[in-house]
């Protein structure tokens, strides 16, 4: 069955810390998103990519970089993390630009 | 730039009645718009998406009609379950400097249905 993947699921780090999200998807997808969910603001997205060693700025990426290594693999880093980004993170992919996303389940990123 | 608005930030309901959710949307360009619903503590899964004006597009008892008279996409249901309490998202498909769609999607800022009995 066609998945997202997503870890780890909780993650707490400390300010100033570096952390790598990971993402796979098996749907053979070329679309990547990475997207943080905050309260109030919905989902926003950080980073996306249409294909391996693509990579597309979305509309909150401070703070943030990405790196897609293969089809399947999409990587999120905080280099230097701050509590700002404390939130709930999401990775999806989608076929292309008509097609709808499939979500992966989340990592929970807390940041003391 | 694009934007998505939806007004009502939390709706709460008894089984039974009928609930709509609006969503209006801003873009220059032909919209392309989805509703989201996340229940807890799950990814958010698809429920319907439209690019036709004034056809209505139906999905596990969920309706929504795309008006690009008034850019509106609201989402309703004739008779709530218990089961559809869940956060709801509508989002518009991102079309580029060039008016093609880009595959991103801007999320509105979701609205929390609770369906009481």
């Amino acid at each position: 069955e066609a998945a997202v993947t997503q870890s780890p699921r909780n993650k707490v780090t400390v300010t100033g810390g570096n952390v790598t999200l990971s993402c796979r998807q098996t749907n053979s997808h070329n679309y990547m998103y990475w997207y943080r969910q905050d309260t109030g603001h919905g989902l926003r997205l950080i980073h996306y990519s249409y294909g391996a060693g693509n990579l597309q700025i979305g509309d909150v990426p401070d703070g943030y970089k990405a790196t897609r290594t293969t089809q399947e693999d999409f990587f999120l880093l905080l280099e230097l993390a701050s509590p700002s980004q404390t939130s709930l993170y999401f990775c999806a992919s989608s076929a292309g630009t008509e097609s709808d996303y499939t979500f992966g389940s989340g990592t929970r990123l807390l940041v003391i | 730039g694009d934007s998505v608005t939806q007004t009502e930030g939390l709706v709460t309901l008894t089984k039974g009645l009928p609930v709509m959710l609006n969503c209006t949307y801003q873009t220059t360009y032909s919209p392309f718009l989805f509703w989201y619903v996340q229940h807890l503590n799950e990814a958010p899964k698809l429920l319907l998406k439209s690019s036709t004006d004034n056809k209505r597009t139906e999905h596990q008892g969920f309706y929504a009609t795309l008006h690009k008279s008034s850019s509106s996409f609201h989402l309703q249901k004739s008779s709530v379950q218990l089961s559809d309490s869940a956060l709801y998202f509508c989002a518009l498909s991102d079309r580029g400097a060039t008016g093609g769609l880009s595959g991103k999607l801007t999320f509105g800022e979701g609205t929390q249905v609770t369906v009481i009995s």
